[in-house]
């Protein structure tokens, strides 16, 4: 079974540009969360989606969104890029919304900014 | 909202000894308590994971147990190995999942051959 699936790996943009990364969930898994790993602030939540529907969000600004299509498969946006967005994004996927079920991470998008 | 604290933030441990790292959270109304393991390079994996209803949890090698009334759950890895060297991260979930996972800060754990 194809575990988490992002892309793409790595990515340089410069600042004021938006990005677009790309996750595909496990299959059968229909909540995808996305988390930002960074090594001052670690592993932050960022947004879940559930049937195509966001159900939660971590407190991050309105620059960062994201989206889920019918196949449960979901992109993040961020745009207007900030040096500081630079940091390794992470997908995870479970069977069911929430995070008190057990999520699967991907290998992630490494996001460098100049 | 919740906040998890792990310790120690580095590990070094001889080949075949036992290594634990231990966290503390902060919301009595957590109750699910995954341990992911991240390699170099590589995504979190989930290693192991309790709930609130239990106590202790063992999957061969490693082991959870959970303290609700102190707030604190730990990881113990026994008969270590070296490709047990990683970074370990706990977190805790208040189980509705409002506010997705909160993670510790992370605990790089060295297998001294």
């Amino acid at each position: 079974k194809a575990g988490v699936t992002q892309t793409p790996r790595y990515l340089i943009k410069t600042r004021g540009q938006q990005v677009t990364l790309s996750c595909s969930p496990i299959s059968g898994h229909r909540s995808v969360s996305w988390y930002q790993q960074t090594p001052g602030q670690g592993l932050q939540f960022l947004f879940e989606y559930f049937s195509e529907t966001q159900r939660n969000k971590g407190n991050f600004p309105g620059r960062f969104s994201g989206r889920q299509f019918s196949n449960s498969r979901s992109e993040m946006n961020v745009s207007t890029l900030e040096l500081g967005d630079s940091a390794l994004y992470l997908c995870a996927s479970s069977q069911l919304q929430g995070s008190g079920n057990t999520i699967y991470f991907g290998e992630g998008s490494w996001l460098t900014v100049v | 909202g919740e906040n998890v604290e792990q310790h120690p933030s580095t590990l070094s441990v001889q080949e075949g000894d036992s290594a634990v790292i231990k966290c503390t959270y902060s919301d009595s109304a957590s109750n699910y308590f995954p341990w992911y393991k991240q390699e170099l390079g590589k995504g979190p994996q989930l290693i192991i994971d309790i709930r609130s209803n239990v106590g202790e949890k063992k999957d061969q090698r490693i082991a959870v147990t959970l303290n609700k009334t102190a707030k604190h759950f730990s990881l113990h890895i026994t008969e270590t190995q070296p490709e047990d060297s990683a970074v370990y991260f706990c977190a805790a979930s208040l189980g509705g999942g409002a506010d997705g996972l909160t993670f510790g800060k992370g605990t790089h754990l060295i297998i001294q051959p």
